[in-house]
């Protein structure tokens, strides 16, 4: 079974530029999260989805960062503009829901440089 | 939500059994206490779950007294691959609101 898939893996950009970040994950899972993790530190939630509605978006930097997860599976973490503080491993997990919320399933995440 | 303290980092050597401990004074009815584990580049793993006394299985044992505040991950002879970051949370799997602290880092030395 394929695991959570995350691209690109690395990311160089020029601070102002935008940049999207892609996940696609574990087929089934209608649970979906987006983490940001900086060095030395545990990951930080910035948004999660109940398929393709994003239920709890509290920590999400609405002035710069959105997320959209259409027809509930695949989703796009986007960063507009950029600044040189975003710079960090932004991470993707899926799990089932229910029950099953604990057991989060991470992608190898997305390592964002801005320059 | 539940707040955890771990010790910042641990050393261990191989062949040796590590319990890292970790407290959740102010733990709810609902809550259930998972770990992670986290090797370098790569996103966490889910390693172990449980609500109360003794969990089991093929990588780890989790250790929960009777009062819940606290619990106790238990990894038997560990190995040089054992070296990552184990995070412990807690939150109720119903809510899905748990959150990850900064962890324990683990180094194993030969």
């Amino acid at each position: 079974e394929a695991g959570v898939v995350q691209s690109p893996r690395y990311k160089i950009i020029e601070k102002k530029q935008p940049v999207a970040f892609w996940c696609n994950p574990i087929s089934g899972h209608n649970t979906l999260y987006w983490y940001l993790q900086n060095l030395g530190q545990g990951p930080e939630l910035l948004i999660r989805y109940e398929n393709e509605e994003a239920v709890d978006d509290s920590q999400l930097p609405k002035d710069r960062f959105s997320a959209e997860r259409l027809k509930g599976v695949d989703s796009t973490l986007k960063i507009q503009p950029a600044e040189l503080g975003d710079s960090a491993v932004y991470l993707c997990a899926s799990s089932l829901g229910g029950l099953s919320y604990n057991e989060q399933f991470f992608g190898p995440g997305t390592r964002l440089t801005v320059l | 939500l539940a707040k955890t303290t771990q010790p910042i980092s641990m050393d261990s050597y191989e062949g040796q059994e590590v319990n890292i401990t970790c407290s959740h004074n102010n733990i709810a009815t609902n809550d259930y206490i998972t770990w992670y584990q986290q090797f370098p580049s790569q996103g966490p793993r889910f390693i172990i779950q449980g609500y109360k006394t003794k969990v089991t299985n093929e990588v780890a044992s989790l250790f929960i007294p009777a009062d819940r505040k606290s619990s106790t991950l238990s990894l038997p002879r560990v190995s040089l691959s054992d070296t990552a970051v184990y995070y412990c949370l807690v939150g109720d799997i119903g809510n899905n609101d748990m959150r990850f602290g900064a962890g324990t880092r683990l180094t194993v030395k030969p």
